[in-house]
């Protein structure tokens, strides 16, 4: 039972650049969420999902898409990376919305 | 705004000694409050929860204290061991969902020996 796999670990974009970062769970999660933690922030809500095919904008959904194909990967999409996206990204999920979230061990992000 | 406020950003207490961490919030609509612990290089893992029916929960040294009308609420670590040296954040959100939380800034607790 691996849980809540995100990769990659590190990552280093160029301003302008897109990529994706992956996420899955093997827990049978319905509800699996993206949060980036920040230095004095906290960790601040981006996009979530209530299940296949259904997401929702958290607290700070500009720059990012997420899609919910399968029950199993959430997938969270930069468009056009920006400096003001460099922080750490974790994944998240929980069996039902009023349980406990697992979370991920995180994705260290850098755009110069 | 940062909705939820956590005072202090660092801590150290002496092992055997009780680390107190703080937090405020506005929105009287949030209605589950839980804990996460974080060592670094690692996601956040929940601690404890409470909901505001309750004044206070227990789980083994950890302690959550709930002050409706004060909207706050702190956790209370007692006998602080080394082991217990991470980044601790309280959280909130509405209608029990846990899929919405709103963070805390963070607080580092350091446990010297």
């Amino acid at each position: 039972n691996a849980g809540v796999t995100q990769t990659p670990k590190f990552q280093v974009l160029k301003t302008g650049q897109s990529m994706t970062l992956q996420c899955a769970q093997d827990m049978n999660h319905e509800y699996m969420s993206w949060y980036r933690q920040d230095p004095g922030m906290g960790l601040r809500l981006i996009h979530y999902s209530v299940g296949a095919g259904i997401t929702d904008q958290g607290e700070v959904p500009n720059g990012y898409n997420v899609s919910r194909s399968t029950t199993e990967d959430f997938p969270l999409r930069l468009l056009s990376a920006a400096p003001s996206q460099t922080s750490v990204y974790f994944c998240a999920s929980s069996y039902r919305w009023d349980e406990k979230l697992f979370f991920g061990s995180g994705t260290q992000l850098s755009v110069l | 705004q940062q909705q939820v406020k956590q005072s202090p950003q660092s801590l150290i207490v002496q092992k055997g000694g009780i680390s107190i961490i703080n937090c405020a919030y506005e929105n009287t609509a949030f209605d589950y409050f839980p804990w996460y612990q974080q060592f670094p290089g690692k996601g956040p893992a929940l601690l404890i929860a409470i909901r505001p029916d309750v004044s206070e929960k227990k789980e083994g040294r950890f302690t959550i204290s709930f002050n409706k009308s004060a909207k706050q609420f702190s956790l209370h670590i007692m006998d602080s061991q080394p082991g217990d040296s991470a980044t601790y954040f309280c959280a909130a959100s509405m209608l029990g969902g846990a899929q919405k939380l709103v963070f805390g800034q963070g607080t580092r607790l350091t446990i010297n020996p």
